[in-house]
């Protein structure tokens, strides 16, 4: 088992572009999660879905911030345009019926200047 | 959702028991408690959950008394690579299907072990 795999790892981008973070979950789990940290707020759920539908995206930050699971193996969360407060480490989290706990992956550290 | 309240840092050496407490004076009936770990540029990972007594694993041991409204993390003769930050979690299991629940992690215990 690969674990929940994040791309990419690192990103740095310029303000005002788009940038787009991916995430597999584990095969098999029906919740995914997409979580923000930061120094000042810790670490923050911003969306969760479950069997690839949004059940709430009360932590999402903006508009400019969008996530879409348009299958069980794949989501995406899209930042249009990005700001330089935006920068963060991003996670992606998933769980399955019956596990204690939640499977992070190794997050991806976004940079934006 | 029961709020949980730990110490912001804490510092042990090696081969001591390291013991975090966690307070959550809300927790529901139907709430486990959950404790993560996560070392600097991981995500975090489960490490523990229980519901009442004691829990034991590989790992940690987690206390939890009678009353639930508060639980102890502990770690045998911890070694610098426990630095970490340890996050108490408490809620249900599995959130329902089309409910709200919101795993929330707060900002946790820093643990450095020091040689």
């Amino acid at each position: 088992d690969a674990g929940v795999i994040q791309s990419p790892r690192h990103e740095v981008t310029e303000m005002g572009q788009e940038v787009t973070l991916r995430c597999k979950p584990i095969s098999g789990h029906d919740y995914l999660f997409w979580y923000r940290q930061t120094m000042m707020r810790g670490l923050e759920l911003l969306i969760y879905f479950n069997n690839n539908v949004p059940i709430d995206d009360s932590g999402m930050p903006e508009d400019r911030f969008s996530a879409k699971m348009p299958n069980a193996s794949f989501s995406t969360l899209k930042i249009q345009p990005s700001e330089p407060r935006d920068s963060a480490v991003y996670f992606c989290a998933s769980s399955q019926p019956g596990q204690y706990g939640y499977t992070f992956g190794s997050g991806t550290r976004l940079t934006v200047v | 959702l029961a709020k949980t309240t730990q110490p912001i840092s804490m510092d042990s050496y090696e081969g001591q028991e390291v013991n975090i407490t966690c307070s959550h004076n809300n927790i529901a009936t139907n709430d486990y408690i959950t404790w993560y770990q996560q070392f600097p540029s991981q995500g975090p990972r489960f490490i523990i959950q229980g519901y009442k007594t004691k829990v034991t694993n590989e790992v940690a041991s987690l206390f939890i008394p009678a009353d639930r409204k508060s639980s102890t993390l502990s770690l045998p003769r911890v070694s610098l690579s426990d630095t970490a930050v340890y996050y108490c979690l408490v809620g249900e299991v599995r959130a329902p299907s089309g409910g709200s629940y919101i795993p929330t992690f707060g900002r946790g215990t820093s643990l450095i072990v020091h040689p």
